[in-house]
């Protein structure tokens, strides 16, 4: 089955600094890769997703980039601000229906 | 993004009785759903996949007669945590699977913390 490793586990940023979070996979077959943001005692909201036909997508503060070939993708955020500041969970999927499998989560602080 | 349900958000309960939470897809059909545990500042661990009109997938080493699930319709899924005791206390989360566009992804709810005393 799939395997996902995440990095950091804990991360502190100023604010208005970037912040960068990689997770690798070990299936190949692997194509869908989305990244969702967990703050305390919530749910886990999607914050941007990314498909294999493509090696970078960004959303205003957000941008993800993958690298098939090495089977790693990373999520970026730029000029970070307090309200980022939550756990961040990478997620693989082939995404004919199957499940998806989670990496450990990365815990962000911004400090203002 | 879509929306999804899930009732009670929280829920104490003595040792020994069931307890069981709802989970349902609010502007969408699901066929499937799947059912998450976290602990704190942990990742969310599958347990099992609702699919609707069929049995339920379960993960390795999660007891099918413990928690069960049932899934009646295409907005409704159910887990019942059976004979709960206290190291059944975490929060339980489920996701609905949208298919948009020809793509899928998943969307959570709310989730239910359940502390068994």
């Amino acid at each position: 089955g799939e395997n996902v490793e995440q990095h950091p586990s804990t991360l502190s940023v100023q604010e208005g600094d970037s912040a960068v979070i990689k997770c690798t996979y070990s299936d190949s077959a692997s194509n869908y890769f989305p990244w969702y943001k967990q703050e305390l005692g919530k749910r886990p909201q999607l914050i941007i997703d990314i498909r294999s036909n493509v090696g970078e997508k960004k959303d205003q503060r957000i941008a993800v980039t993958l690298n098939k070939t090495a089977k790693h993708f990373s999520l970026h955020i730029t000029e970070t601000q307090p309200e980022d500041s939550a756990v961040y969970f990478c997620a693989a999927s082939r995404h004919t229906g199957n499940q998806f499998y989670f990496g450990t989560g990365t815990s962000l602080t911004v400090i203002p | 993004g879509a929306v999804v349900s899930q009732h009670p958000s929280r829920v104490i309960c003595k040792s020994g009785t069931s307890v069981k939470i709802e989970c349902r897809s609010l502007d969408f059909q699901a066929t499937t759903m799947f059912w998450y545990r976290q602990f704190p500042k942990q990742s969310l661990m599958l347990m099992a996949t609702s699919n609707e009109g069929s049995k339920a997938t379960y993960e390795q080493g999660v007891e099918k007669d413990k928690f069960l699930i049932n899934h009646a319709s295409l907005t409704l899924s159910t887990l019942t945590v059976t004979s709960a005791h206290p190291e059944d206390s975490s929060f339980y989360i489920c996701s609905a699977r949208q298919l948009a566009g020809g793509f899928e992804t998943q969307y959570f709810g709310p989730g239910t913390r359940l502390l068994v005393l």
